[in-house]
């Protein structure tokens, strides 16, 4: 069974409209965090926001935020007032338990095309 | 800081060559992970460290090695390259003290094998 799962292989939105990536995950244990990264077609990536099992409140990071629903297990990212810079693959990631953030599982991305 | 380079940015191979993908952080970083990625299939792990002269197998390590001999370096090594290891390579490394503590991605290595 996938961990990550990122229902979504491709977005068109309209600029300044605000923009929902979804992301579901699947693990057993109690202590887990979940990560977002960008990748533009130049290929880096780039980390924007981190979820922790244990936080109450949602993440945000500037124009993102990680609408973070712990029981159905989902750990959507929101960008508000889309830019043309926002095009890019978008990759939602786990760490279970609690340290070894050298072992992220990475879903298969969502390619987000602002449209201007 | 140049936080993580990789060398080389681009290498053809032709089956049955070896070869090491190179990978230095200078952020002090415990944690070191080598990825491939492949289209339509995101990010897997090929190997990671958690420090010098540890390191364990994570998803796809079949066709790879590593080692880990000091903090800045994590080589990867194709003893035979296989057309199935065509890919781009990312090398990332993160600080162990934190929880919400990012893995910081070097600009990738992209690989053909002929």
């Amino acid at each position: 069974a996938q961990k990550i799962t990122q229902t979504q292989p491709g977005m068109f939105v309209q600029e300044k409209e605000a923009v929902t990536l979804d992301c579901t995950y699947d693990t057993s244990d109690q202590s887990y965090g979940l990560f977002w990264y960008k990748q533009p077609s130049s290929g880096e990536m780039i980390f924007l926001i981190y979820q922790g099992s244990y936080d109450e409140q949602n993440a945000t990071e500037g124009r993102y935020s990680l609408n973070f629903q712990k029981a159905r297990k989902s750990a959507n990212l929101v960008i508000s007032a889309s830019q043309l810079g926002d095009s890019a693959m978008y990759f939602c990631a786990m760490r279970e338990g609690n340290f070894g953030n050298e072992k992220l599982t990475f879903g298969t991305g969502t390619r987000l095309t602002i449209i201007p | 800081n140049a936080g993580v380079t990789q060398t080389p940015k681009f290498q053809v191979l032709k089956t049955g060559q070896s070869m090491t993908l190179q990978c230095a952080q200078d952020m002090n970083h415990e944690y070191m992970s080598w990825y491939r990625q492949d289209p339509g299939m995101g990010l897997r792990l090929i190997h990671y460290s958690v420090g010098a002269g540890i390191t364990d197998q994570g998803e796809v390590p079949n066709g790879y090695n590593v080692s880990r001999s000091t903090t800045e370096d994590f080589p990867l090594r194709l003893l035979s390259a296989a057309p199935s290891q065509t890919s781009v390579y990312f090398c990332a490394s993160s600080y162990s003290g934190g929880e919400m503590e990012t893995q910081y991605f070097g600009p990738g290595t992209r690989l053909l094998v002929l």
